[in-house]
């Protein structure tokens, strides 16, 4: 078990790019989850998977966020478009029922 | 949304004094969770509470689960300089949206050496 591992742990793009991350979760675990975090604050939901049907989308992710687990394992998230308001940090975690769940190290985006 | 009220938002004490956070909230959570997080990472979870009126403890620390189902607390005894970082409460809800954790606002605790 090595954990939930994210990649890339650190994006700095220009406005307008896309950016995709990858979230590897911990194997045996069929529930992924997407939250983002900016400074100051706590974690916020964007989106969860259960297996590869992603059951919720928070309104926080606009169409310029995709968001895919195409084998119910590693999942990806897309931003078209990256604007300013985009940076923060991106969380992936995953969980094999309810409780607490697992966190990888993030992904800090930055968009200049 | 769903808020919570973590309270104090910092914390600066001398290595081995004892620490007391708590958080509170306006709707009934099924689950209360505590993690950690250091700088660059993502959250580690700490305790997690599932009835109301439980008292957990995992070294250290001790958590416990408002009988209103409303607030949690979480105590660290005799902190040590790696406790340093940023805590976060955050609650579960029952039914169909179970899955989702909604987070305080963290407090930042700073132990003098």
């Amino acid at each position: 078990d090595t954990g939930v591992s994210q990649d890339p742990r650190h994006k700095i793009t220009k406005r307008g790019q896309n950016v995709t991350f990858r979230c590897d979760p911990i194997s045996e675990h069929n529930r992924l989850y997407w939250y983002r975090q900016t400074l100051g604050q706590g974690p916020e939901f964007l989106t969860y998977f259960q297996n590869e049907a992603q059951l919720e989308k928070s309104r926080l992710l606009s169409d310029r966020f995709s968001a895919e687990r195409p084998k119910g394992s590693f999942s990806t998230l897309e931003i078209q478009r990256t604007e300013q308001g985009d940076s923060a940090m991106y969380l992936c975690a995953s969980s094999l029922v309810v409780g607490g769940y697992t966190f990888g190290s993030g992904t800090r985006l930055t968009v200049v | 949304g769903q808020q919570l009220n973590q309270s104090p938002q910092s914390m600066f004490i001398q290595e081995g004094e004892d620490v007391s956070m708590n958080c509170t909230s306006s709707s009934i959570f099924n689950t209360w969770l505590w993690y950690k997080q250091d700088p660059g990472e993502g959250p580690v979870l700490l305790i997690a509470l599932y009835k109301a009126g439980e008292l957990t403890s995992n070294g250290r620390l001790t958590a416990q689960f408002g009988i209103t189902r409303k607030d949690s607390f979480l105590n660290i005894s005799a902190s040590i300089p790696s406790d340093v970082g940023i805590y976060f409460c955050a609650g579960q809800l029952s039914g169909g949206s179970n899955y989702k954790l909604t987070f305080g606002k963290g407090t930042l605790l700073t132990v003098n050496p």
